[in-house]
């Protein structure tokens, strides 16, 4: 099946730095990907629609500005946590579909587990 | 009210057992529901899609109620590696979101010896 390979996989940091997190689309062109965060015992929450070339969807109540997101290429989607705080610990999963319908299964990367100190 | 609901449970069940999970949706115009698998700190996988007429897929049977806007989910002769949890997800239609999928938190299952 496809593969959607993200990285990395973990990653600690500082109060107050930028993270950036990758999402790679392995043996298909995804010209959508979704960006996900889930919080322990928490359902996986949509932060934002990434298109490929123009600028990403936001679900409401997630800062564009905090949580940027780049696709710029069709294998490639980029989500930077800026000025991460502790409370931006969670684990952050993009996903893509091969092809662009309701019907078609969705393949997740395998997501990053973000620490904030 | 949330958008997709499910009891998180856990269930806990002796291997054999069957075990039967339920869940609801508020879009009435959703087009797409699935069965997602969840182990712990993993990502999510497809477990099956839910047809209008019922599906099933070896020890798996899914479910689907428009009426009631109710899916779900039956495992029979439950395995030890069917622990996990399992997320309800709809496809919800409106115009230019088609593509998103709306994740239940979660029914989590853990079967015993």
């Amino acid at each position: 099946g496809a593969v959607v390979s993200q990285h990395p996989s973990w990653v600690i940091c500082k109060s107050g730095t930028s993270v950036k997190i990758e999402c790679r689309s392995l043996d298909f062109q995804a010209t959508t990907m979704f960006w996900y965060r889930q919080f322990p015992k928490q359902s996986l929450m949509l932060m934002a629609t990434s298109n490929e070339g123009s600028k990403a969807t936001y679900e409401q109540g997630v800062e564009k500005d905090k949580f940027l997101i780049n696709h710029a290429s069709l294998t490639l989607s980029t989500l930077t946590v800026t000025s991460a705080h502790p409370e931006d610990s969670s684990f952050y999963i993009c996903s893509a579909r091969y092809v662009a319908g309701r019907d078609t299964e969705a393949f997740f990367g395998q997501g990053t587990r973000l620490t904030v100190v | 009210r949330k958008e997709v609901e499910q009891d998180p449970g856990p269930f806990n069940v002796p291997e054999g057992a069957t075990v039967a999970f339920n869940c609801t949706y508020s879009n009435s115009a959703s087009q797409s529901f699935f069965w997602y698998r969840q182990d712990c700190r993993k990502e999510p996988k497809l477990l099956m899609s839910v047809y209008s007429s019922g599906n099933e897929d070896g020890r798996f049977t899914a479910q689907l109620n428009r009426a009631s806007q109710y899916i779900s989910l039956l495992i029979r002769d439950s395995k030890l590696s069917d622990s996990a949890t399992y997320l309800c997800v709809v496809n919800p239609f409106f115009s230019g979101g088609y593509n998103k999928l709306i994740f239940g938190a979660g029914t989590r299952l853990a079967v015993h010896p």
